[in-house]
């Protein structure tokens, strides 16, 4: 059975762009969280959807935003890039939504913001 | 707040020894998990083990073991005769039950370099 897939895997863009991340969790899992990994830290929690509603959302500002699709897919969405947002963005999908459920992550996205 | 301290920035061990990497996790909540995740330079954070807070034995897989001690509030995970594939950075994560979240929260991660 396939993992969580990610695309594209690795993307350039300039300061003042937007950039959208796509997500497929594991076949079954209806749950997807997003991460943000920057160099040499832990990943942090962005967003978790589930059944196509946001769930969970961490500190992040309102240029971020994400949606979950019927067929349980996400999308990842940063508007007005800063060069801070330079990171891996991670995607992890889990069965359901409940806090004992195992997350499993996909490969990520590396995005370096010029 | 929860907070996850990892306080080993990177390891290098000769290959064949063994290693422990340290988790120190700090949460109000009585229920919880505790999570190991590795992450090989590929980028892909890797299901390692899951621990709730009531289940304080200890663990062992293969040449992999966990130490999980409330009393100290430690998760401590040993690697027995490292190899050279144990080479990455390892994670160790907490999610709390109460809130009904589904997010972890992630120490700064350990880089394990085992050599040859």
């Amino acid at each position: 059975d396939a993992g969580v897939t990610q695309s594209p895997t690795h993307l350039i863009k300039t300061r003042g762009q937007q950039v959208t991340l796509r997500c497929s969790p594991i076949s079954g899992h209806k749950s997807v969280s997003w991460y943000q990994q920057v160099l040499g830290q832990g990943p942090q929690f962005i967003f978790q959807y589930y059944e196509k509603e946001e769930r969970g959302r961490g500190n992040f500002p309102d240029r971020f935003s994400a949606r979950q699709f019927p067929n349980y897919s996400s999308e990842l969405n940063v508007n007005a890039l800063l060069l801070g947002d330079s990171a891996l963005y991670l995607c992890a999908s889990s069965l359901v939504r409940g806090p004992t459920d195992t997350q499993y992550f996909g490969p990520g996205t590396r995005l370096t913001v010029l | 707040a929860q907070k996850v301290t990892q306080a080993q920035t990177e390891i290098s061990v000769v290959e064949k020894e063994d290693v422990t990497l340290d988790c120190v996790y700090e949460t109000r909540d009585t229920t919880y998990y505790l999570f190991w995740y590795k992450q090989p330079p590929s980028g892909e954070l890797v299901f390692l083990i899951r621990r709730n807070s009531f289940d304080e034995q200890n663990e062992i897989s293969g040449r992999y073991s966990w130490n999980f001690q409330k009393s100290t509030s430690s998760f401590n995970f040993t690697i027995t005769a490292s190899q050279v594939v144990d080479s990455a950075v390892y994670f160790c994560a907490l999610k709390i039950i109460q809130t009904g979240a589904n997010n972890l929260f992630f120490g700064t991660g350990t880089r394990l370099t085992v050599i040859p």
